[in-house]
C-alpha cells in the first residue's frame, strides 16, 4: 500500500515553460486536493477534486489546470511557469464518512511533496 | 471564510520541557481540527485529530482538545524531546463537500539538549 505517490520530487523549469505534477493514490478515496507551501504562510489549497470528472478551484487557482479522469489520478499542470510558482507542492488523498448524522473527514494522506523552482 | 491562527515561531525548548502551541480557528458548523507535523525534508504527517467538541486527540505524548467555547485547539507536550524538532501546523475541515483544509500558518519548534 503506498498511499499517495507524488513525481518529480525535485524539478527546475524556465520561466514560461509548462510541466505536470503526477499524484497516485491506492487507497480508493474519493478527495484529492493541491496545496502549495510557501514559507510563513503554510499550505494553501489549489485545486480540489471530490470525484472522477469532479473538480474545482480553491484559494489560489490561477496558472494551474487539473483534470481527474481516474479515482487515482489527480494531476496538477502548469501552464506557463512563472517565478511566483517557485514553491513546495503537496498532494493529498482523503475520505468521509456519516455517523450519527455528521458528516466527518477522515484519512488525510499527504504525498511526500515536490520542489519547484522556476527561474 | 475558515481560517486558522497559530503562535509564530520559532518556539525553542529544553529538552524534556512543557510544550504549548496555541490555535484558534474560525469556521461555520462543526469543523473536525487535526495536527500536523513535518519534520525537515519530509511532507505531512497526521499528529492527531478531533472531530466533536470536547474531544482529546492524543499520539505519541501530544494532545490537544477541541475547545468550541473558545474555538481553540492547543497542541500541548509534557516533555520534548530533541525528535520533536519540526514544523507543526494546526488544521481544519469544515466537513462540507471537498474535504478541504484550511491551515494555520506553521510553528516551528526546536528542541536543545
Amino acid at each position: 500500500n503506498a498511499g499517495v505517490t507524488q513525481t518529480p520530487k525535485f524539478q527546475v523549469l524556465k520561466t514560461g515553460q509548462s510541466m505536470t505534477l503526477q499524484c497516485a493514490q491506492d487507497m480508493n478515496h474519493e478527495y484529492m486536493s493541491w496545496y502549495r507551501q510557501d514559507p510563513g504562510m503554510g499550505l494553501r489549497l489549489i485545486h480540489y477534486s471530490v470525484g472522477a470528472g469532479i473538480t474545482d478551484q480553491g484559494e489560489v487557482p490561477n496558472g494551474y489546470n487539473v483534470s481527474r479522469s481516474t479515482t487515482e489520478d489527480f494531476p496538477l499542470r502548469l501552464l506557463s511557469a512563472a517565478p511566483s510558482q517557485t514553491s513546495v507542492y503537496f498532494c493529498a488523498s482523503s475520505y468521509s464518512r456519516r455517523t450519527g448524522g455528521r458528516r466527518a473527514n477522515y484519512g488525510y494522506t499527504f504525498g511526500s511533496g515536490t520542489r519547484l523552482t522556476v527561474v | 471564510g475558515n481560517s486558522v491562527t497559530q503562535m509564530e515561531g520559532p518556539v525553542t525548548l529544553s529538552e524534556e520541557a512543557f510544550l504549548t502551541i496555541n490555535c484558534t480557528y474560525t469556521a461555520t458548523g462543526y469543523p473536525s481540527l487535526f495536527w500536523y507535523v513535518q519534520y525537515p525534508g519530509e511532507g505531512l504527517q497526521l499528529l492527531l485529530k478531533a472531530t466533536k467538541a470536547d474531544d482529546k486527540g492524543s499520539n505519541k505524548g501530544f494532545e490537544a482538545t477541541y475547545r468550541k467555547e473558545t474555538t481553540s485547539f492547543h497542541l500541548e507536550k509534557g516533555s520534548v524531546q530533541v525528535s520533536d524538532s519540526a514544523v507543526y501546523f494546526c488544521a481544519l475541515s469544515d466537513n462540507n463537500a471537498g474535504n478541504m483544509l484550511t491551515f494555520g500558518g506553521g510553528t516551528r519548534l526546536m528542541v536543545k539538549p
